[in-house]
C-alpha cells in the first residue's frame, strides 16, 4: 500500500533545544495532519495543513505543507519536558476515499 | 465533554474467543474509524464508516467485522481471536474525511 516515510524514528534532545521531523512520500497529498500521542492515550491533533506551501503555527510548533505536496515538516522550538511523546504525520492522498495514510511516528525523548 | 469513548480499556482473550469493542462519540460526527496500533508500525486502518449506514474495509480488515449501530456508535468484533490480533485498538471520529480526527483512549487487547 501507500507509505509515508517519517523520520527520525526517535530523538534524544536536551530541554530547550529545537526539534525537527519530517514525512515524505512518492505520492501527492491534499492534506497533511500532525498528531501527538502521550503514553496510554490516543493521538491528539496538533496542526492541520490543507494547501501546498502552507506554513502554520500552534504555539511553539510550526508545520509546513511541502510545495511538491509530497512532504511535510514539523518543528518544535525550545522543547520542554511535556513535549515528550510520539509524533505522527498523516496524509490524505489526492483522490482518496477517506483513508488517511500514517507515518510510523517519531518518538521524542528529552534528556534530563 | 466526553468526545470518543471506548470500552473496555483492557482485555485478555484466549485464542478462538470472540469479543466486541465498543465505541461511541458525542460530537455528532459523520465518520468513524477503527485503527490498530502496533510498535513501530504507526496506525493501520481496519474499517471505517463514512456515514451512518455505510461501512468499508481499510488496510487490515481480515479477522474483523464492524457495525455502525447509529450515528454515535461504531463497534468492532473479533469473531475468533488470534495472537496476531494482540494490539492497541483506537476508535476515531471526524466530521468528514481528514478533518480533525478525534481519537478515543484505546483498548489494549492481548490474545493468548
Amino acid at each position: 500500500g501507500q507509505q509515508l516515510n517519517q523520520s527520525p524514528q526517535s530523538m534524544f534532545i536536551q530541554e530547550g533545544e529545537d526539534v525537527s521531523m519530517n514525512c515524505t512520500s512518492s505520492s501527492i497529498f491534499n492534506t497533511w495532519l500532525w498528531y501527538k500521542q502521550d503514553p496510554g492515550e490516543g493521538p491528539v491533533l496538533l496542526i492541520a495543513l490543507y494547501k501546498a506551501g502552507e506554513l502554520t503555527s500552534n504555539g511553539r510548533l510550526t508545520a509546513q505543507f511541502g510545495i511538491t505536496r509530497k512532504d511535510s515538516f514539523l518543528n518544535i522550538s525550545a522543547s520542554i519536558p511535556s513535549d515528550v511523546g510520539i509524533y505522527f504525520c498523516a496524509g490524505l492522498l489526492k483522490d482518496s476515499n477517506y483513508q488517511l495514510i500514517w507515518g510510523a511516528g517519531t518518538k521524542l525523548i528529552i534528556k534530563p | 465533554n466526553a468526545g470518543v469513548t471506548q470500552t473496555p480499556k483492557f482485555q485478555v482473550l484466549k485464542t478462538g474467543q470472540s469479543m466486541t469493542l465498543q465505541c461511541a462519540q458525542d460530537m455528532n460526527h459523520n465518520s468513524m474509524y477503527w485503527y490498530r496500533q502496533d510498535p513501530g508500525m504507526g496506525l493501520r486502518l481496519i474499517y471505517y464508516s463514512a456515514s451512518e449506514g455505510t461501512t468499508d474495509k481499510g488496510e487490515v480488515p481480515n479477522g474483523y467485522n464492524v457495525s455502525r449501530l447509529n450515528k454515535r456508535e461504531f463497534s468492532l468484533r473479533l469473531e475468533s481471536a488470534a495472537p496476531s490480533q494482540t494490539s492497541v485498538y483506537f476508535c476515531a471520529s471526524s466530521r468528514g474525511p481528514a478533518i480533525s480526527y478525534t481519537f478515543g483512549s484505546g483498548t489494549r487487547l492481548t490474545v493468548v
